[in-house]
């Protein structure tokens, strides 16, 4: 069935350099798309969201570009800091049918271990 | 701070005992969703509620699986009996109708 997945399951990065994670999604009907970062022990916490109508989102040094025609989904953090080691989950909502504004259902991507080395 | 509150945090428990896990969404939240996270499946969605009402749970064993809301403060996820292959990390997530769900710090489950 389709799915979200992921190229790379695994990233190390110099600190201060960017880092670049990326997803694929295969469901063209997805329309919501959502970078989750979580660290050890903790639940995933919500970094940046964007909705199909847009390609590009920018937060506070982190970047989400979406390309619709080859389903790609990434997230650039600039200037890593250690502080963002953990693993990052891209996660795609499929609204459901006759649901109404705010229903979703995510599907999430296996997740990146992003690796900081000081 | 809001925040979504889980317990146990951590739970051991022998095969065939019921396990019940807690929940408290943010208050204000009308959707709560209980995740399931193992190694090697990722998250996986087992059940939502909004407003209280079952929308989908689909994604849970209906056999030894039940989830509830016995009121918009409180969200249980019990399993009954208990297997090893059980053991993950569940968590639970709350939304408004903004949509960005924050999730709570995670249930450790381990079955023996």
């Amino acid at each position: 069935g389709e799915s979200v997945g992921l190229h790379l399951p695994t990233l190390s990065v110099q600190e201060g350099d960017n880092s670049i994670i990326n997803c694929a999604y295969s469901n063209s009907a997805s329309d919501y798309f959502i970078w989750y970062k979580q660290e050890s022990g903790k639940g995933p916490q919500f970094i940046i969201d964007i909705r199909s109508n847009m390609d590009k989102r920018q937060g506070q040094r982190v970047t989400v570009l979406l390309n619709k025609t080859v389903k790609h989904l990434s997230l650039q953090i600039a200037a890593t800091q250690p502080g963002d080691s953990a693993v990052y989950f891209c996660a795609e909502n499929i609204r459901p049918p006759h649901s109404g504004a705010g229903s979703y259902q995510l599907t999430f991507g296996k997740g990146t271990k992003l690796s900081v080395i000081p | 701070d809001a925040r979504v509150t889980q317990t146990p945090r951590d739970k051991v428990t022998e095969m065939g005992q019921e396990v019940t896990m807690r929940c408290q969404p943010i208050l204000g939240h009308n959707t709560v969703f209980w995740y399931r996270q193992t190694m090697m499946q990722g998250l996986e969605l087992l059940a939502y509620f909004r407003n209280r009402a079952p929308l989908d749970d689909s994604g849970m064993p209906k056999d030894r699986f039940s989830a509830e809301m016995p009121d918009a403060t409180l969200a249980t996820l019990k399993i009954q009996p208990s297997e090893p292959r059980d053991s993950a990390v569940y968590f639970c997530a709350s939304a408004s109708n903004t949509g960005e769900l924050f999730f709570g710090e995670g249930s450790r489950l381990t079955v023996l």
